[in-house]
């Protein structure tokens, strides 16, 4: 089991191109969030989706952010037009459905470190 | 705001010490979780703790919960160099229709243990 596996580790874009990540989530796991850090700050949640739903994106910006699931393949944060202060870690972790009513802890991916330049 | 809060922020101790980091959170929860993260990498899960649950014990980690006081805290007894990492607590922001939780975490603690 490889765990939740994203790429790429490290990206750099200029002001105003597209930055695409990718987030695999461990086998098994329908579920999957989206997470980002700023430097020396904690985690901010921005999306939660499952399969082909997205499930809650009240973390995400209203523009130029979106994220999918899509039935095959991996999930995909899309940042557009990116900025300055789109610099930050970006973390994906997954779970396992059906996990109430206890809960269950995320499993991390090791994140995707975007600097806009 | 963060639903979690810990403090200290920063926190440096001598190996073989205790370490004790606090999470304060504001609603009701159904679970709490700890996570520890080394500088430049990836969240690791350390300890979930239930809301029906006081204590819990994982190796040299202590996790307390008082629900009434709507806070946690992180005990590492012996602390090894190896210890030196950011830690966070993570609350359950809300139950999804799924049942699943979508998680808030706190802004961290940076824990130096000094060889």
């Amino acid at each position: 089991n490889a765990g939740v596996m994203q790429n790429p580790r490290h990206l750099v874009r200029r002001r105003g191109q597209e930055a695409r990540l990718r987030c695999s989530p461990m086998k098994g796991h329908s579920h999957v969030y989206w997470y980002r850090q700023l430097p020396e700050e904690g985690l901010k949640f921005m999306v939660y989706l499952q399969k082909e739903n997205i499930i809650d994106e009240s973390g995400m910006p209203k523009e130029r952010f979106s994220a999918e699931f899509p039935k095959e393949g991996p999930s995909i944060l899309r940042i557009q037009q990116v900025v300055r202060g789109d610099s930050a870690a970006y973390f994906c972790a997954s779970s396992p459905p059906n996990v109430f009513p206890g809960g269950a802890g995320y499993t991390f991916g090791s994140g995707t470190r975007l600097t806009v330049v | 705001s963060q639903q979690g809060e810990e403090d200290p922020q920063a926190l440096s101790i001598q190996e073989g010490e205790n370490a004790t980091m606090n999470c304060s959170y504001k609603t009701s929860i159904n679970n709490l979780q700890w996570y520890r993260q080394n500088s430049g990498r990836g969240l690791v899960h350390l300890i979930l703790i239930r809301s029906n649950e006081r204590e819990k014990h994982s190796g040299r980690l202590r996790v307390t919960l008082d629900t009434s006081k709507k806070s946690s805290s992180l005990l590492i007894t012996a602390s090894r160099a190896a210890d030196t990492a950011s830690y966070f607590c993570a609350t359950d922001g809300g139950e999804t229709t799924s049942g699943t939780y979508k998680y808030i975490f706190g802004t961290g603690t940076r824990l130096k243990v000094l060889a």
